[in-house]
């Protein structure tokens, strides 16, 4: 069954240093997105993607944070001068279109601690 | 956002089903009833979702009243590995926020030997 994969699993960064996490959606999908669960919290939405532009956006996903899709198959997170409230597990999730009764898959998750 | 309503936990013996409520009393027509599960801290899992007509999969079903406010997912035969966190999202239809799944805090299954 395909899936979404992500890397790194787990990575602990200084903060104020710069963090990529990288996603593998499903191959065929077109929409992609970031999750992220602060410890003890709920899932929330952090951004969406379609065509090489931002879809929609939360609040959460300020100019700290940009996506980007560098070839064919990546989808990235990019956390600039991290903080220690930045961590949490990270969720990558695709979709093969974007109408509402199209399923989003997640991947498993990166866990960022930022110390 | 449709806003849902979980129980906070629920249990249930294995090898029974497990039936899990949400309300969804403000739904808009065109808005899908999505299912997840969470395990720990892995990311979340697809189950099931459904507009009007109750779904069944290999993994579950669900069932939609049909006024369309409330539903349930049946787990048929609740294993130990489905012990896990369920989400009942409403998915907001059309515009920009089709990626935009809001998570609740969910009903904590525990299935018990």
């Amino acid at each position: 069954e395909p899936e979404v994969t992500q890397t790194p699993s787990h990575q602990v960064t200084q903060m104020g240093q710069e963090v990529i996490l990288r996603c593998v959606p499903i191959s065929n999908h077109l929409y992609f997105y970031w999750y992220r669960q602060i410890l003890g919290q709920k899932v929330e939405f952090l951004v969406s993607f379609y065509n090489n532009e931002i879809s929609e956006k939360s609040e959460i996903f300020d100019d700290q944070f940009s996506v980007e899709r560098p070839d064919g198959s990546n989808f990235t997170l990019k956390i600039r001068s991290t903080k220690l409230e930045d961590s949490a597990m990270y969720f990558c999730a695709s979709s093969d279109a974007g109408h509402s009764g199209n399923t989003i898959y997640f991947g498993e998750g990166s866990w960022l601690t930022v110390v | 956002d449709a806003k849902t309503t979980q129980p906070p936990s629920m249990d249930c013996a294995e090898g029974r089903a497990a039936n899990l409520p949400c309300n969804h009393s403000t739904i808009s027509g065109n808005e899908y009833v999505y299912w997840y599960r969470q395990i720990h801290s892995q990311g979340p899992q697809y189950i099931i979702h459904g507009l009007k007509n109750n779904e069944t999969n290999e993994m579950a079903s669900l069932i939609i009243t049909e006024d369309r406010k409330s539903s349930t997912l049946i787990l048929p035969h609740a294993t130990l590995r489905d012990t896990a966190v369920y989400y009942c999202i409403v998915r907001v239809a059309g515009g920009t926020s089709y990626g935009k799944l809001t998570f609740g805090q969910g009903t904590i299954l525990t299935v018990h030997p």
